[in-house]
C-alpha cells in the first residue's frame, strides 16, 4: 500500500518568512495530494490540492509543487501570519473510483510574532 | 463543501461500555468515511461505511469492536464498543462525492474513557 512520509515534524518561522514542508510518497500510481491544516481543536481543512497533471499550482500564499519522478510534493507558504500556525498534512491518493487517502504524519508550524 | 456534524461532539465515559457517534450530512454523498486520531498523531482510517450493506474495515480495525451504520445517503453511525482507556481519541467521520477525490472532514468527537 501507500506509504506517505513528512518533514518536518515541526517548524517554527519568524512572521513574515516562508515555511516549506515536504512530502514523499511510495505508489507511483498515486495522482491526487491534497493538503490539509488542523488548527487546535478543530478539524482538518482542505487548503489546497494537486493531481499529477500539473507541476505547481498557487493559491495567494500558499503553493504546492510535484515532482512525479522523484515522488515527492511540497507546500510552501509565503508571508507567514501567526494564524497560518497549525498542524499540517500532506496526503496521497489514486484518483480513480474511490481509493484508501494515505496522511502523512504531520507538520506542527508555530509562526512567531 | 458539504455541511457535516457530529454528535456528540465530545463524551467522558466508563471503561467497559460503548458510544455510539453520529455523523449527519447536509446532502446526499457517495463515501463516507470513518478515521480515528490519537493525541497529537495523523488520521488513521477505521473504516469505509457503505450505504445499504457492510462497512469495508482497515487492517487492525474489526467490526466486533466498531460497528459502522449507515442506513442512508447522509448519515452513518461508529461505535466504539467495551471501551478501554486506549480508545481515548478523537473520532472525525468524512465525505466525498461521486466523481470527487476530496474527502470533507466532520468537527470530530472527542472521547475520553476512564
Amino acid at each position: 500500500g501507500e506509504n506517505v512520509e513528512q518533514h518536518p515534524s515541526t517548524l517554527s518561522v519568524q512572521e513574515g518568512d516562508s515555511a516549506v514542508i515536504k512530502c514523499t510518497y511510495s505508489d507511483s500510481a498515486s495522482n491526487y495530494f491534497p493538503w490539509y491544516k488542523q488548527e487546535l481543536g478543530k478539524r482538518p481543512q482542505l487548503i489546497i490540492d494537486i493531481r499529477s497533471n500539473v507541476g505547481e499550482k498557487k493559491d495567494q500564499r500558499i503553493a504546492v509543487t510535484l515532482n512525479k519522478t522523484a515522488k515527492h510534493f511540497s507546500l510552501h507558504i509565503t508571508e507567514t501570519q501567526p494564524e497560518d500556525s497549525a498542524v499540517y498534512f500532506c496526503a496521497a491518493t489514486l484518483a480513480a473510483g474511490y481509493q484508501k487517502v494515505t496522511f502523512g504524519t504531520g507538520t506542527k508550524l508555530q509562526v512567531i510574532p | 463543501s458539504a455541511v457535516i456534524s457530529q454528535k456528540p461532539s465530545r463524551d467522558i465515559c466508563q471503561r467497559g461500555t460503548s458510544l455510539t457517534i453520529q455523523c449527519q450530512v447536509d446532502s446526499q454523498v457517495t463515501m463516507m468515511f470513518w478515521y480515528r486520531q490519537q493525541p497529537g498523531q495523523s488520521l488513521t482510517l477505521i473504516a469505509t461505511a457503505n450505504q445499504g450493506s457492510e462497512a469495508t474495515y482497515e487492517s487492525g480495525f474489526v467490526i466486533d469492536k466498531f460497528p459502522i451504520s449507515r442506513p442512508n445517503l447522509t448519515f452513518s453511525t461508529l461505535t466504539v464498543s467495551n471501551m478501554s482507556p486506549e480508545d481515548s481519541s478523537i473520532y472525525l467521520c468524512s465525505v466525498s462525492r461521486d466523481q470527487e477525490e476530496t474527502q470533507y472532514f466532520g468537527p470530530g468527537t472527542r472521547l475520553l474513557v476512564l
